[in-house]
């Protein structure tokens, strides 16, 4: 298994250009979750999903779109990007049904000038 | 302790020593925990989780402590190696919201050979 894998690894982005970071997971998990992790700080939830066609906003979710039209896949989409989502990514799923584990993948770095 | 804000708090600990990382948690209703590793350029990797109903539990060379009373957790790392160097942080999760983890920032412990 290849777990949670996530590309790009790295990306410049100009104020006001849009982008989609995409993650797939093998594992056959139901849950899957997006974070972003500023430097010195917790991760912070943006969006998450309990299945394929269901998405919810997690803490801070303004500025991006999420779409789990496959159980593997799991896209975040940047429109109009802005210094302050200048960040590390990092998507992440569980089994679901309660309280476990969440298995990461190795993030995207995100520069936006 | 875990703090927020650019710098994290370190730790140096001379190899084969042990290692206690500490986490005062925020919500006197969480009742899972989970400490994670997180080494450089990747993302964050499970090492042991507790539930509330516990105060003590011991995986491979490591041990987490819980104290509901004073909300704080610890991290014990046996026999220190330098393969340990990282930023561990933890977790925590309140029973309803089962799909939601409020992370610390993290502690970078740093083995010195």
């Amino acid at each position: 298994n290849a777990g949670v894998t996530q590309t790009p690894k790295f990306r410049i982005l100009k104020i006001g250009q849009s982008m989609t970071l995409q993650c797939a997971q093998d594992m056959n998990h139901n849950y899957m979750y997006w974070y972003r992790q500023d430097p010195g700080m917790g991760l912070k939830l943006i969006y998450y999903s309990v299945g394929a066609g269901i998405t919810d906003k997690g803490e801070v979710p303004n500025g991006y779109n999420v779409s789990r039209s496959t159980t593997e896949d799991f896209p975040l989409r940047l429109e109009l990007a802005a210094p302050s989502q200048t960040s590390v990514y990092f998507c992440a799923s569980s089994y679901g049904t309660g309280q476990e584990t969440q298995y990461f993948g190795p993030g995207t770095r995100l520069l936006v000038l | 302790g875990e703090s927020v804000g650019l710098h994290l708090p370190t730790l140096s600990v001379q190899e084969g020593d042990n290692s206690i990382i500490n986490c005062a948690y925020s919500n006197s209703a969480s009742d899972y925990f989970i400490w994670y590793k997180q080494e450089s350029g990747k993302g964050p990797q499970f090492i042991i989780d507790i539930r509330s109903n516990m105060d003590k539990r011991q995986g491979q060379r490591v041990t987490v402590l819980l104290n509901k009373t004073v909300k704080h957790l610890s991290l014990q790392i046996a026999a220190t190696q330098p393969g340990d160097s990282a930023v561990y942080f933890c977790a925590e999760n309140i029973s309803h919201n089962f799909n939601k983890f409020y992370f610390g920032s993290g502690t970078k412990l740093n083995v010195k050979p």
